[in-house]
């Protein structure tokens, strides 16, 4: 079945621990995204990426590590910089037609939590 | 000024009335318009999308844009128990190269019997 996969569901890190969560899509699509929600809000979009070896930056990059070696994978790494990471993680990903930009689709999310 | 604004709620209606959702935007070069529903604890999964002026209806669906007010609704007919969710709307400005894609907080809604 097509469709994006997002593990662990749900990770504890010590302080101080960097930590990777990971998602993978089998749907070719070309942009990828990582999301941040804390309880009660929205989503605050980490990074991005839109090509294979490219990425940008979000409006919360700090404290957050990507990479983009394959089509299909894209890593986010908490880093022990990130001062606050307990939320729930998503990531999506969609196809990237320039003007015109299609729906994202989801991936199930991981929860993680700071012990 | 934030990018993608909504009212965060909660909007109760009851069972079988017009529940009107509301976000607005702020750049004016956006293209792309997408309501996402979020029950508690899950992930977002599409409800509609829209790219032009004017409505657009799937269902008990209409979304509404209106590029120059920079406003983007989603009315949902005969409200179930089950619509009770929180609505995010996304927002796709075009960069040129780069597709970012910017949430607001979300609007809960409560469905009332």
């Amino acid at each position: 079945d097509g469709g994006i996969t997002q593990s662990p569901k749900y990770l504890f890190r010590k302080e101080g621990q960097n930590v990777t969560l990971s998602c993978e899509q089998n749907l070719n699509h070309d942009a990828m995204y990582w999301y941040r929600q804390d309880p009660g809000q929205g989503l605050r979009l980490i990074y991005y990426s839109q090509i294979v070896n490219d990425f940008q930056k979000g409006d919360i990059a700090e404290g957050y590590s990507v990479s983009r070696e394959k089509k299909e994978s894209f890593p986010l790494t908490v880093t022990s910089a990130q001062k606050n990471p307990t939320a729930f993680y998503l990531c999506a990903s969609r196809v990237d037609r320039g003007l015109l930009n299609t729906e994202a689709f989801f991936g199930q999310g991981t929860r993680l939590t700071v012990v | 000024q934030k990018e993608v604004e909504q009212n965060s709620g909660p909007l109760s209606v009851p069972e079988g009335a017009i529940a009107s959702l509301n976000c607005t935007y702020s750049d004016r070069g956006s293209q792309s318009f997408f309501w996402y529903r979020q029950y508690s604890g899950k992930s977002p999964e599409l409800i509609m999308s829209i790219y032009s002026n004017g409505d657009k209806e799937d269902g008990r669906f209409t979304a509404q844009l209106n590029k120059a007010s920079q406003y983007v609704s989603l009315l949902i007919r005969d409200s179930q128990p089950s619509d009770s969710a929180t609505y995010l709307c996304a927002v796709s400005p075009y960069t040129g190269t780069a597709s970012k894609l910017t949430f607001g907080t979300g609007t809960r809604l409560q469905v009332t019997l």
